[in-house]
């Protein structure tokens, strides 16, 4: 079983929706986790750290779920420059980062 | 975050022969890794690049496919040895600052072997 998992998609939705991802995780002593952006042919760019509390920046909120073993992102007002493939990560105690295969989503007009 | 300079960006090799790929960061880092990604897939970790000493590989990578150097705390190289079509895909130098747990990605280098 993959350390980390998430629905690959693709979640197809107009312009101003708001979309769910949610990714789980195996390892329990996971201790840092992060959504990264991957446009096609680009590389990942770190979209958001995730935390216990909850993190928001503008749009974007992610939320951790430890005694769930998982995390969420959360995107409201979708534009159609959100469109590409949404990365889950997570770091344990080795520091070695797991990706998840990664989201896809697709905003139409 | 770290600028992370990666080279080549893409390259069309012929079977059979090597390839080496340059990741130069502009800030010291901790950790540095080798990530590939096929098409329409996720990232797989190749190895770990280790200052200074041989690099530690996932399960499915040898050094003698790919050889990897980190001689100082900034750079590092992996060589794709005795190319085969089937290690076309995207090669990926990432990094973790010395004061951050995030992970930063150069560029990539897209190859594609004939």
């Amino acid at each position: 079983r993959k350390e980390v998992e998430q629905d690959p998609g693709p979640f197809n939705v107009p312009e101003g929706a708001t979309v769910a991802f949610n990714c789980t995780y195996s390892n329990s002593a996971s201790q840092s986790f992060f959504w990264y952006r991957q446009d096609c042919r680009k590389e990942p760019k770190l979209l958001m750290s995730v935390y216990s509390s909850g993190n928001e920046d503008g749009r974007f909120t992610a939320q951790l779920n430890r005694a769930s073993q998982y995390i969420s992102l959360l995107i409201r007002d979708s534009k159609l420059s959100d469109s590409a493939t949404y990365l889950c990560v997570g770091r344990g105690g080795s520091y070695i980062p797991t990706f998840g295969r990664g989201t896809s989503l697709i905003v139409h007009p | 975050s770290a600028v992370i300079s990666q080279k080549p960006s893409r390259d069309i090799c012929q079977r059979g022969t090597s390839l080496t790929i340059q990741c130069q960061v502009d800030s010291q880092v901790t950790m540095m890794f080798w990530y590939r990604q096929q098409p329409g897939q996720s990232l797989t970790l190749i190895a770990t690049a280790n200052q200074g000493s041989e690099a530690t590989y996932e399960s499915g990578f040898v050094i003698d496919k790919f050889p990897i150097s980190r001689p100082n705390l900034t750079f590092s190289t992996l060589t794709v040895s005795n190319m085969s079509p089937e290690d076309s895909s995207i090669y990926l130098c990432s990094v973790v600052g010395v004061m951050s747990e995030k992970l930063f990605f150069g560029s990539g280098t897209q190859l594609s072997v004939l």
